[in-house]
């Protein structure tokens, strides 16, 4: 079994449509959660970062962290083509700095 | 946010040659840097651990003499693909690990895109 398990989609969604993506995980030890977007041939850009369980919203973006169901999701709001991408998961723990990663959900915004 | 640079963006070699890669922040310092590579439509795969002024700690399969990494300031990370092969073309991306201000996240550069003819 993955620490990370992550839906790679596609998923396609017309414009303007609430988007949600998802991990789960099965190390109860990772504490430290973040989602980044990768566009093709691009590195990976730093979309949210929480710490613990709990929500944190950022413009369009909210993020959410279930603890107790190893499950933390992205949301989007008002989506839109340019937020074509794939969005990845990451998380560590406590006294390690290497991340684990998901394996990418692409996402596709239709106009 | 941060930001992290890469140098080349892309490079065609013979094989048998060697490739540099640098990686530098460029607004913070970075006592320890992260290299990966990723096939097309795959995920991230982690293959080495640089610190600033120590060894490189690599990951499980990567071969240390093939890939050296040297990570001489808290600035700079260089990777360097020795006697590259085809089966070395990929997309190599690094990363700088920022801990200042309490929170603990990596940055990464744009990647560098290896073709080995």
């Amino acid at each position: 079994q993955k620490e990370v398990e992550q839906d790679p989609g596609p998923l396609s969604v017309p414009e303007g449509a609430i988007v949600s993506l998802n991990c789960t995980y099965s190390n109860s030890a990772f504490q430290y959660f973040m989602w980044y977007r990768q566009y093709s041939r691009k590195g990976p850009e730093l979309l949210m970062y929480t710490y613990s369980s709990g929500n944190k919203e950022d413009g369009r973006f909210t993020a959410q962290v279930d603890k107790s169901s190893k499950y933390i999701s992205l949301f989007i709001r008002d989506s839109q083509p340019s937020d074509s991408a794939t969005y990845l998961c990451a998380m560590f723990r406590s006294g390690t700095y290497k991340y684990i990663f998901g394996t990418g959900t692409r996402l596709k915004v239709l106009a | 946010g941060a930001v992290v640079s890469q140098h080349p963006s892309r490079v065609i070699c013979k094989s048998g040659t060697s490739v540099k890669i640098e990686c530098r922040s460029l607004d913070f310092q970075a006592t320890t840097m992260f290299w990966y590579r990723q096939f097309p439509k795959q995920s991230l795969m982690l293959m080495a651990t640089s610190n600033e002024g120590s060894k490189a700690t690599y990951e499980q399969g990567v071969e240390k003499d093939k890939f050296l990494i040297n990570h001489a300031s808290l600035t700079l990370s260089t990777l360097t693909v020795t006697s590259a092969h085809p089966e070395d073309s990929s997309f190599y991306i690094c990363s700088a690990r920022d801990s200042s201000g309490g929170a603990e996240t990596q940055y990464f550069g744009p990647g560098t895109r290896l073709l080995v003819l």
